[in-house]
């Protein structure tokens, strides 16, 4: 069973612009929640959605959004990037919103 | 690879002895914790679980411990190896706020052969 996808493994983006990460849940899974891991903050979460809807939202302004699509995919986006988004940002799914969650291997985004 | 934490808590030990190491969660409410190993430049990866109904848990070389009075959890890796060396965090969450996982600031456990 392929385990968490997301895409790209790396992105640099310039300050003001904006960008929309990937993450393809393991199959089954329907639950997907996003963390943003930083050497200051560590891990934070940022929202999970589970059945297309959003069901928990972390401290993150508003440029910080999300979707999920009927297949469990879920996209992650940032308008007006700032060089603090500069960031490991890391998906997790689990099947049916129980708390075992596994995560991707994240990415890596540098905003400059 | 990646620096997750640039002032992480370390512990060093020998090939063979056992580790510990210790996690303070922060919420009284909390119901549901989690050990994750990260590796340099991976993603978190599950190790044991364990609910508030239970004081210790294990599982293959790993043993969970949990002390709800102080709110300390604890992870023990016996016969540590030089595989083992990475970040540890525990998560915790709570009934209401699922898929929310509240990660502590990580320990960096670093095996010497």
């Amino acid at each position: 069973k392929a385990g968490v996808t997301q895409t790209p493994r790396y992105l640099i983006k310039t300050r003001g612009q904006q960008v929309t990460l990937s993450c393809s849940p393991i199959s089954g899974h329907r639950s997907v929640s996003w963390y943003q891991q930083t050497p200051g903050q560590g891990l934070q979460f940022l929202f999970e959605y589970f059945s297309e809807t959003q069901r928990n939202k972390g401290n993150f302004p508003g440029r910080f959004s999300g979707r999920q699509f009927s297949n469990s995919r879920s996209e992650m986006n940032v308008s007006t990037l700032e060089l603090g988004d500069s960031a490991l940002y890391l998906c997790a799914s689990s099947f049916n919103r129980e708390r075992e969650a596994f995560f991707g291997q994240g990415t890596r985004l540098t905003v400059v | 690879g990646e620096s997750v934490g640039l002032h992480l808590p370390t512990l060093s030990v020998q090939e063979g002895d056992n580790s510990i190491i210790n996690c303070a969660y922060s919420n009284s409410a909390s119901d549901y914790f989690i050990w994750y190993k990260q590796e340099s430049g991976k993603g978190p990866q599950f190790i044991i679980d364990i609910r508030s109904n239970m004081d210790k848990r294990q599982g293959q070389r790993v043993t969970v411990l949990l002390n709800k009075t102080v709110k300390h959890l604890s992870l023990q890796i016996a016969a540590t190896q030089p595989g083992d060396s990475a970040v540890y965090f525990c998560a915790e969450t709570r009934e209401g706020s699922q898929g929310n996982l509240i990660f502590g600031k990580g320990t960096k456990l670093s095996v010497k052969p």
